[in-house]
């Protein structure tokens, strides 16, 4: 069967510290993986996804960055957190050899303090 | 452009009434339609999804929606809600592997 983890699960950063959320998948091969952030109040906005190893599409400019190095890890990044940078983080998978719609991950709390 | 609109941000509702949470989508293709339920601090779970056939989809839970082409519409139903039922739905609408569009989602509270 297939499964997501995402990780760390909370993280309390100070404002201009870099960041790394990580996210991988097992039981599938060449999934649709994605990047959401929920801020409080606000739904899910789509950040980040990608169809393949190296390609990466992103939905709204920021501060924020993502690499797929491998076939099922993906990774959030930042050079420098701002204090807008805080919400909850969701990764997600769709395609692959299973599946539909989307699988999400647990979800990760960044606190940018 | 896609879009859905989940036209309620709130609602409380008594342990073992009835539950209907409705959302309007606006897709330029063939939609496929999906609810997801959150509990507080965790990841999005599937409830349901539409794809063709039966307009009338069940899903875990007991939870169930209606597909209604003409009204653009994907309400998610329970006869009978439970404590357990209180958390945050989202709908949503997009391509069967690729991007979906969420809704802003409802938050339900349950009553004893």
């Amino acid at each position: 069967s297939q499964t997501i983890h995402q990780w760390p699960a909370t993280l309390v950063q100070p404002v201009g510290s870099p960041l790394s959320l990580e996210c991988t998948v097992e039981g599938t091969s060449n999934p649709n993986l994605y990047w959401y952030r929920q801020a409080a109040g606000r739904g899910l906005q789509l950040l980040f996804y990608s169809v393949g190893i190296g390609q990466i599409s992103s939905e709204v400019p920021q501060n924020l960055s993502a690499s797929r190095p491998q076939d099922r890890q993906f990774i959030l990044s930042s050079k420098k957190l701002l204090l807008s940078d805080s919400g909850f983080y969701l990764c997600a998978w769709s395609g692959g050899t299973g599946g539909y719609g989307y699988t999400f991950g647990s979800g990760t709390r960044l606190t940018v303090v | 452009a896609q879009s859905v609109t989940q036209p309620d941000i709130h609602i409380t509702v008594s342990e073992g009434a009835s539950l209907e949470l409705r959302c309007n989508y606006s897709y330029g293709a063939t939609p496929y339609l999906f609810w997801y339920v959150q509990s507080p601090g965790q990841g999005l779970q599937l409830l349901l999804k539409y794809f063709s056939g039966d307009t009338l989809v069940q899903g875990i839970k007991g939870f169930e929606a209606e597909f209604k082409r003409s009204q653009s519409s994907f309400n998610l139903r329970k006869p009978s809600v439970h404590w357990s039922d209180a958390a945050e739905y989202f709908c949503a609408v997009g391509a069967l592997w690729g991007k979906l569009q969420f809704g802003a989602g409802t938050q339900v509270v349950v009553t004893p």
